[in-house]
């Protein structure tokens, strides 16, 4: 059974916090993606990384940073949160190539207070 | 980027069919049009692809107009489980352009014991 998984269903931070989330795939994919999900705005691609150690920017990259050192790992990096990245935070990941279906994690609730 | 157009919502009843429409009229011959659904609290999941014919698959089909400027989800059966958040997503098969999905808000299904 394919499987993402996300370091934490629900996150807690303070403004100005270094906020890392995590994800993890164990299906070999080449693609990995992380997106948030807010009311009325629908998912809004961050970054994406088409293989290790190469990522590229989505729709909204400000004030975020991704790291992907191994194939199965992709993490997303707050440096110094804000109020407005109060969010869903969803992560995927996919074989290359139009066809294939990306996989998604169960996302993660962040607050930021 | 091509849009894609959905109504907000749609309501059905349990045992009942239900079609989901999706508008593409600025579709490319290179777009693939991609469905997922988003059960509540969770991520999205894949649930059929097509290019030109219409498919089928153990979850759903996809009716494909003759000018591919139209498609429509069919549910053959609504269960209560089927009550999720329906994405129709093209997604372009040239080289550089196939990782990303362009959401919409997608179609918010109900579905009445």
């Amino acid at each position: 059974d394919v499987k993402v998984t996300q370091s934490s269903r629900y996150l807690v931070k303070r403004t100005g916090e270094k906020v890392f989330l995590e994800c993890v795939q164990d299906m070999d994919h080449e693609n990995m993606f992380w997106y948030r999900q807010d009311p009325g705005l629908g998912l809004r691609l961050i970054y994406f990384s088409y293989d290790v150690k190469m990522k590229e920017k989505g729709d909204i990259p400000e004030g975020y940073s991704v790291s992907r050192e191994k194939k199965e790992r992709f993490s997303l990096i707050l440096e110094s949160a804000s109020t407005n990245q109060t969010s869903m935070y969803l992560c995927a990941s996919s074989l290359s190539g139009p066809i294939y279906e990306q996989y998604f994690g169960p996302g993660t609730r962040l607050t930021v207070t | 980027d091509a849009k894609t157009t959905q109504p907000n919502s749609m309501e059905s009843n349990e045992e009942e069919p239900v079609h989901l429409p999706c508008n593409h009229s600025t579709i490319s011959g290179t777009d693939y049009i991609h469905w997922y659904r988003q059960l509540p609290s969770q991520g999205p999941e894949y649930v059929i692809h097509g290019l030109t014919s219409n498919v089928n698959n153990r979850m759903a089909s996809l009716a494909i107009a003759e000018d591919r400027k139209s498609s429509t989800l069919i549910l053959h059966r609504a269960t209560l489980r089927d009550a999720a958040v329906y994405y129709c997503i093209l997604r372009d098969y040239n080289a550089g352009n196939n990782r990303k999905l362009i959401w919409g808000l997608g179609t918010s299904l109900g579905v009445n014991p």
